[in-house]
């Protein structure tokens, strides 16, 4: 049985780094592309970016790109987001995501992790 | 990036009535196209992917057609369990890229 298990709920001051970590299990963790996907209140869907944990090569949206460092311990098969320099506007829920290749394209998501909301508060 | 359209925002629909979504690309994405449901409170769910497959479990009332720029969804026959918000994602080109989503609402 495919599962992502979050780290919890965190509150961060402006300024702040987070780190929001990712347990998988019942698959092969090596196998597949690992995307994080945040969520501000009451809004859509934003991808961040996608980590290979074979190889720990990674691919970050460009508005994230300086602020966002993914990475993982394929250990204890788990991934990690890192954010830094947090703004008000980062407050969001923030969801890894289990990546499936397209027949034509790059990735869909099948299976998520329930989130771990962030708070940016001063 | 490619801009992802979703019409209309929101849509209210009797129990056992149909549902067509739509979703708009800016640039042709191919069939590279999924749709995920979110209930509040929950993670998306994927429902259909490469425009037309259902994901594993996914209930035969749920359909997705479409290539290019044009892309459906189709509910048959609502169920209460299937009021939820929609959104399409394109996986053709990077940055990966979600509509704004469509809340279907019971009528």
């Amino acid at each position: 049985q495919v599962h992502l298990e979050q780290s919890g709920a965190e509150v961060k001051k402006p300024g702040a780094s987070v780190k929001v970590s990712c347990k998988a299990v019942g698959y092969t963790f090596n196998d597949y592309y690992l995307q994080w996907v945040r969520q501000a209140p009451g809004q859509g869907l934003e991808w961040m970016g996608w980590i290979n944990p074979n190889t720990g090569s990674t691919n970050y949206a460009q508005r994230f790109q300086g602020r966002v460092s993914m990475t993982t311990d394929t250990s204890i098969t788990t991934a990690y987001m890192e954010l830094s320099r947090m703004t008000h506007d980062d407050t969001a829920m923030y969801f890894c995501a289990r990546g499936l290749l397209g027949s034509n394209g790059w990735y869909y998501f099948d299976f998520w992790g329930q989130g771990t909301l962030v708070t940016v508060s001063s | 990036e490619i801009l992802m359209t979703q019409s209309p925002a929101t849509l209210s629909v009797s129990l056992g009535e149909s549902a067509t979504l739509s979703c708009r690309a800016s640039l042709s994405v191919s069939t590279s196209l999924a749709w995920y449901q979110q209930k509040p409170g929950q993670a998306p769910r994927l429902l259909i992917f490469d425009a037309s497959t259902r994901a594993t479990g996914v209930a035969a009332r749920f359909s997705g057609s479409g290539s290019g720029t044009e892309f459906t969804l189709t509910i048959r026959s609502l169920q209460s369990e299937d009021f939820a918000v929609y959104y399409c994602q394109q996986y053709h080109y990077w940055p990966l890229t979600f509509g704004g989503g469509t809340k279907v609402g019971i009528k």
